[in-house]
């Protein structure tokens, strides 16, 4: 089956830096995405990792390592705003070579002063 | 704005009933998802389209149709409502020039109430 894992609550200091893992086991791996949502909002696209290695977007970076099928979203420099939920998903092939992609069950940061 | 547009925002009815949410992708983009959220839940994946055909399957209900239209807009349809079906239904495209890799494009989601 397929599964993905990551912790359901992290709370940080304004101005700290914050890594949310996500661990997943699923067959026809392609890559892993990360996406923020606020409250009531549309999930935004953050980042994608389809190799091993790290991202870096601003003050975002993600990392994947294909062997321990472990990623990561690291937020540095965190400001009150970056409080959300942040969502890791996979993308993955399905029956036919087709390709879905699946969502984690979300970790809610809070930003604290 | 992603550019992907979902009607209508706000829709209250009534357990036993039926409903259709619509989608229109962002401009170029080819395939179209669905996706659940309840109340502090993650997003459940429902259903993919590629040019209007399914492409994967998630867990959707039997109650729980869809389809992509030869203009590339999409219908959820959600059938003998029940009170659990109370949720955040979220479309996202993908597939277009413009998109980076990995990235879908979510809609500001159609949220359903059911009394």
């Amino acid at each position: 089956g397929q599964s993905l894992e990551q912790p359901s609550e992290v709370t940080a200091v304004e101005g700290a830096i914050v890594q949310i893992n996500c661990t997943y086991q699923t067959s026809g791996f392609y890559g892993l995405s990360w996406y923020q949502q606020h409250d009531g909002g549309a999930p935004t696209f953050l980042s994608y990792n389809g190799l091993d290695g790290l991202e870096e977007t601003g003050r975002f970076s993600s990392f994947l390592s294909r062997s321990d099928s472990y990623g990561y979203l690291l937020l540095q420099e965190l400001q009150m705003k970056d409080s959300a939920s942040y969502f890791c998903a996979v993308r993955d092939r399905v029956s036919g070579g087709y390709q879905k992609v699946t969502f984690g069950t979300g970790t809610k940061l809070q930003v604290i002063p | 704005d992603s550019g992907v547009t979902q009607t209508p925002k706000h829709l209250i009815t009534a357990t036993g009933q039926r409903v259709t949410l619509r989608c229109s992708p962002r401009s170029g983009d080819l395939s179209v998802y669905w996706y659940q959220q309840s109340l502090d839940q993650g997003l459940q994946f429902l259903i993919q389209y590629y040019n209007g055909e399914e492409r994967a399957k998630g867990n959707i209900l039997e109650r729980f149709s869809a389809q992509q239209f030869p203009d590339l807009h999409s219908e959820l349809n959600l059938s003998s409502l029940e009170l659990g079906d109370s949720a955040l239904y979220f479309c996202a495209s993908s597939g277009g020039i413009s998109g980076r890799e990995g990235e879908l494009f979510f809609g500001e989601g159609s949220r359903l109430t059911v009394l």
